[in-house]
């Protein structure tokens, strides 16, 4: 299983854009990179995800590192509702288990 | 469309007891996975149920066992409660067994063990 490295925690001011990095240097080649995080008294949920190049979605976009050693989440403008734990998330395809790390603490000032 | 549901909330047992929890899947979805969640900490996979059959276990022993039915909800069961038990627990339903497929989560169980 691939190991992930997330800063504990970060902070942000409203309306700003958020880079939140994740090092995950010993992911295979065929390990897409998914991206949750868990609202306060929430289960998680989803984000985006990626394999080799950028993504974008409603929610957020996800720049992959060229030797996919590392990766960014990045919240384009940080809302008070973005307020939660992001976890970064080496994920196999057609693999069964999904492994958490302690992911990063997100806070947004006002 | 109705979201990954479980039930209870909240429970509270003591020592050596044992406890079900209950997952209802997301409509379409044929695979759920169970996780806890310390205070603090990222979740820990249990083990994923696909299509009524255990596909997959992490680390916990035999007393965490599970069962999915035929309209793919799912239950946890825990034997012989101890003190470390006490955490939150997550279900989440999916499609095709895999992990790499979007997994949608419940609200969790917050078990305490007394």
């Amino acid at each position: 299983d691939a190991k992930t490295t997330q800063p504990n925690s970060m902070e942000s001011n409203e309306e700003e854009p958020v880079h939140l990095p994740c090092n995950h240097s010993t992911i295979s080649g065929t390990d897409y990179i998914h991206w949750y995080r868990q609202l306060p008294s929430q289960g998680p949920e989803y984000v985006i995800h990626g394999l080799t190049s950028n993504v974008n979605n409603r929610m957020a976009s996800l720049a992959i590192a060229e030797d996919r050693k590392s990766s960014t989440l990045i919240l384009h403008r940080a809302t008070l509702r973005d307020a939660a734990v992001y976890y970064c998330i080496p994920q196999m395809t057609g693999g069964f288990k999904t492994i958490f790390g302690a992911g990063t603490r997100l806070f947004v000032k006002a | 469309e109705t979201g990954v549901t479980q039930s209870p909330t909240h429970l509270i047992k003591t020592r050596g007891q044992q406890v079900t929890l209950r997952c209802s899947s997301q409509s379409g979805h044929n695979t759920v996975s169970w996780y806890q969640q310390a205070l603090g900490q990222g979740p820990q996979f249990i083990f994923q149920y696909y299509r009524e059959e255990e596909n997959g276990r992490g680390n916990f022993p035999p007393r965490f066992s599970g069962l999915q039915f035929p309209n793919y909800s799912s239950e946890l069961n825990v034997n012989a409660l101890e003190l470390d038990d006490s955490a939150l627990y997550l279900c989440a339903s999916s499609r095709d067994g895999s992990s790499y497929n979007e997994q949608f989560f419940g609200p969790g169980t917050r078990l305490t063990v007394l």
